[in-house]
């Protein structure tokens, strides 16, 4: 049972426009979701996270919204530029469960020039 | 600053045979964790540690065992090498209040033949 989905394998978007990453969850006690980006050979690297207490989260291109009815969010990257290509991991974490975190799939981004 | 450090990068075993994939971080970080990678899949938790002496099963712990007996180790051991345990293994590690945003170590690639 995946408690972190994520269901676009895949997305390629023209530099300058926006990429949108979704991923869906189903335990409520999740109190926090974090979005990771990996290049290959690399490990993930932490690019930004939203409390279950918000709705946003800014910090500079990347925006993570969180519609915790819906157990949606979702993260916008404007403008996308090349470097931006890589795979993004959606996570989640439960306080209560350790700081362990539970990932999604995976998108993998393909910026175009 | 070396931040998360997993030694070997590559590694590969015959069916049957024992290795440990090690792990050190300098952070002082109290949480530590190992994930797998299958191609194409999220990462999956195998063990982890919210400190010295004190270790917990993940998700997909067969196979595998762990030691922390300092704060900056956490070595984690295959024993019986199986073909299924062919993956990228990642170590990690946090604080206990950072909104739970690990820092990753760069993998170690297994390949069971």
């Amino acid at each position: 049972d995946q408690q972190v989905k994520q269901n676009s394998p895949s997305l390629s978007v023209q530099e300058g426009r926006i990429s949108i990453l979704n991923c869906d969850y189903t335990n409520s006690m999740f109190d926090y979701f974090l979005w990771y980006k990996k290049y290959p050979a690399e490990g993930p690297t932490f690019l930004i996270s939203i409390s279950s207490i918000k709705d946003k989260n800014e910090d500079g291109r990347f925006t993570v919204f969180l519609n915790k009815s819906a157990k949606h969010l979702s993260l916008h990257i404007v403008p996308s530029q090349p470097g931006d290509s890589a795979v993004y991991f959606c996570a989640a974490r439960s306080q209560a469960a350790g700081n362990k975190l539970t990932f999604g799939g995976g998108t993998r981004v393909l910026v175009k020039p | 600053n070396a931040g998360v450090t997993q030694t070997p990068k590559f590694r590969i075993l015959k069916i049957g045979q024992s290795m440990t994939l090690q792990c050190t971080q300098d952070m002082n970080h109290n949480y530590m964790y190992w994930y797998r990678q299958d191609p194409g899949m999220g990462l999956k938790l195998i063990y982890y540690s919210v400190g010295a002496g004190i270790t917990d099963k993940g998700e997909v712990p067969n196979g595998y065992n762990v030691s922390r007996s300092t704060t900056e180790d956490f070595p984690l051991r295959l024993e019986l090498a199986a073909p299924s345990q062919t993956s990228v293994y990642f170590c990690a590690s946090s604080y206990p209040g950072t909104g739970g945003s690990a820092f990753f170590g760069q993998g170690t690639r297994l390949t069971v033949v």
